[in-house]
């Protein structure tokens, strides 16, 4: 059975902390690795990774992928409250997504 | 970009009673099309996979005849829980998988969801 698990479960921090959240998975074919970020709603698209060491960058978050160890992690420096929300990982095999617990991000002011 | 609607967007009822969620793709077309559901605090777990013109593969757990799902066209799935109660309270969650060319092959773009709660 696939599995993807993140730590931590929950994290909270000041404002212009750097924060790093990780995500490893057990898949038996493994795709991609994606990174979401949900706020009230539904999840929104941040990541998509697929080859190891290639590091993606979108403003503060910055995403990478070690296929060697089976692990990704998510990046944000300079956190701001905006920030707060439920961070993602999900695997994505040919027929669906798995979707780890998700780590919850607090910034204090 | 790629857009999801769901509606409604919350939805209120008394228990006993069904309760129809509808998933839109409203510029592409989307043979594929997952319903997710949320409990406060944890992720999404995906209840079943639809598909366009045949039957909805669920995952396992999900009862089939409680969570009705059709997929008539490649823009509309709809997902109908049945003499909904209380514990069936959660947040639903769609997300449609571009049929077209172009973008990765898995990727998935969501719907806003759907509060549910059952009184």
């Amino acid at each position: 059975e696939d599995k993807v698990v993140q730590s931590p479960l929950s994290l909270v921090v000041h404002e212009g902390d750097t924060v790093t959240l990780n995500c490893s998975y057990e898949v038996t074919n493994f795709r991609s690795l994606l990174w979401y970020k949900q706020e009230k709603k539904a999840p929104t698209f941040l990541f998509m990774l697929t080859s190891s060491g290639i590091e993606k960058k979108s403003g503060r978050l910055s995403s990478i992928l070690d296929k060697k160890e089976l692990f990704s992690i998510l990046n944000i420096t300079a956190t701001q409250t905006g920030d707060s929300a439920i961070y993602l990982c999900a695997e994505g095999s040919a027929r669906q997504l798995t979707f780890g617990s998700g780590t919850q991000l607090t910034v204090l002011p | 970009g790629a857009v999801v609607s769901q509606h409604p967007s919350r939805v209120i009822c008394k228990s006993g009673t069904s309760v129809k969620i509808e998933c839109r793709s409203l510029d592409f077309q989307a043979t594929t099309m997952f319903w997710y559901r949320q409990f406060p605090k944890q992720s999404l777990m995906l209840m079943a996979t639809s598909n366009e013109g045949s039957k909805a593969t669920y995952e396992q757990g999900v009862e089939k005849d409680k969570f009705l799902i059709n997929h008539a066209s490649l823009t509309l799935s709809t997902l109908t829980v049945t003499s909904a109660h209380p514990e069936d309270s959660s947040f639903y969650i769609c997300s449609a998988r571009n049929s077209g060319s172009g973008g990765y092959d898995n990727e998935q773009f969501f719907g806003p969801g759907t509060r549910l709660t059952v009184l």
